[in-house]
């Protein structure tokens, strides 16, 4: 159980252009959702953290506006890379905090999108 | 100074060693700890997890919290080369919901 789905698990695309990173929690509802970035043989970075049908809060550094969050429903949240740019490359991953006992300690993890801006 | 710190490594032990990883913390309010493991451009999952001080076994692995001195640690009997990966050390308090994780210790097992 406790299963997390994201997708695409890889994306190219062309400066400029907006990307949209989806996360899904396949058998379990999850109210809250962490948006997470993670660079080469480093920890992961906490962007933001989406609760359902409210505003996502960001952590501090990261452009709101730019990492477009959207937890429209218990199970799929979505981060939106928009007008995305080289540096913007970068592994997202996201976690969601199923609503039992386990979701005190752990957050299941979706497998990652490796982003590659060009 | 950081919240959680953790040795990055890299660790190298030959096959069969016991592995022993550690993190150390400064907020004393950390309740809940948890050890992740991440295999290269894989998303991190969860092998271990305490509440509060303790030990805690499961199979191979071993789990440890003092929370007198703010330290965990994770002990890895009879090391196989599938161990290989980065191991994150993470805790978070009660009232939070924030996971604040270690930077990672990257391990490999020798053949």
């Amino acid at each position: 159980g406790a299963v997390v789905s994201q997708h695409p698990s890889w994306v190219i695309c062309k400066s400029g252009t907006s990307v949209k990173i989806e996360c899904r929690s396949l058998d379990f509802q999850a109210t809250t959702m962490f948006w997470y970035r993670q660079f080469p043989k480093q920890s992961l970075m906490l962007m933001a953290t989406s609760n359902e049908g409210s505003k996502a809060t960001y952590e501090q550094g990261v452009e709101k506006d730019k990492f477009l969050i959207n937890h429209a429903s218990l199970t799929l949240s979505t981060l939106t890379v928009t007008s995305a740019h080289p540096e913007d490359s970068s592994f997202y991953i996201c976690s969601a905090r199923p609503g039992t006992d386990l979701g005190d300690y752990g957050y299941t993890f979706g497998s990652g999108t490796r982003l590659t801006v060009v | 100074q950081k919240e959680v710190e953790q040795d990055p490594g890299p660790l190298s032990v030959p096959e069969g060693a016991i592995v022993s990883l550690n993190c150390t913390y400064s907020n004393s309010a950390f309740q809940y700890f948890m050890w992740y493991r991440q295999y290269s451009r894989k998303g991190p999952e969860l092998l271990m997890y305490t509440y509060s001080s303790g030990n805690k076994e499961d199979g191979r692995f071993t789990a440890q919290v003092d929370k007198s001195s703010k330290y965990i640690s994770l002990f890895i009997r009879d090391s196989q080369p599938s161990d290989s990966a980065t191991y994150l050390c993470a805790m978070r308090s009660s009232s939070a919901s924030k996971i604040i994780f270690g930077s990672g210790t990257r391990l490999s097992i020798r053949p």
